[in-house]
């Protein structure tokens, strides 16, 4: 069936450091591939999305890009501010039949302290 | 725009005990859904309904019950409630199906059983 699978945490970095957060998928055709964010207290915001191989997501500064021969779709920031510590989930919506349902990944709590 | 709201936000239950919670949208969605949040496990999906009078099991239904009397609503119920169903509880909504490229995330419940 499909899956996901990310780096674990916590992460924890200084503000303006370099981010990446790893995903990588199992996963049958051709999936579409999501990043969403959760901020302390509040339900899961859409962060970005890629619907093809080779398409870049980007929103807020955040980027990630569908690599359909390593199967990934890591999430990066070139510089993370404190505002943007949340819990980070990498999901997959599969093509097949009955597997139309988003997958998520089990999360990745990043911190970033001033 | 109240989007999906969940109630109730904080919620301590007795073992054996039975509660519902609450979810209502105002988007006209479709499509609605209960996940589950635990510590390490990402999100996982509870129940679903493709419309009014429609509902079907998701990936974790044991234990939990639902009805979609209206297109609005969406509770979900416990019957007799276990420690195991400690957890955040997210509904969510979406326009274009379960995994729809937007899909509204209510702020969540959080369920203590004892």
């Amino acid at each position: 069936g499909n899956s996901v699978t990310q780096m674990e945490g916590p992460v924890t970095l200084s503000e303006e450091a370099f981010l990446t957060i790893n995903c990588t998928y199992t996963a049958t055709g051709y999936p579409s591939l999501f990043w969403y964010v959760q901020y302390p207290g509040e339900g899961l915001q859409l962060l970005l999305k890629a619907t093809k191989a080779d398409d870049k997501g980007s929103n807020k500064g955040f980027e990630a890009t569908y690599r359909k021969e390593t199967t990934s779709f890591h999430l990066e920031k070139g510089s993370v501010q404190v505002s943007d510590s949340a819990v980070y989930f990498c999901a997959l919506r599969g093509t097949q039949g009955g597997s139309e349902k988003l997958v998520f990944g089990k999360g990745t709590k990043l911190t970033v302290n001033p | 725009n109240a989007g999906v709201t969940q109630t109730p936000k904080f919620q301590v239950l007795k073992t054996g005990q039975s509660m519902t919670l609450q979810c209502a949208q105002d988007m006209n969605h479709e499509y609605m859904s209960w996940y589950r949040q635990d510590p390490g496990m990402g999100l996982r999906l509870i129940h679903y309904s493709v419309g009014a009078g429609i509902t079907d099991q998701g990936e974790v239904p044991n234990g939990y019950n639902v009805s979609r009397s209206t297109t609005e609503d969406f509770p979900l119920r416990l019957l007799s409630a276990a420690p195991s169903q400690t957890s955040v509880y997210f509904c969510a909504s979406s326009l274009d199906g379960l995994s729809g490229n937007t899909i509204y995330f209510g702020e969540g419940s959080w369920l203590t059983v004892v």
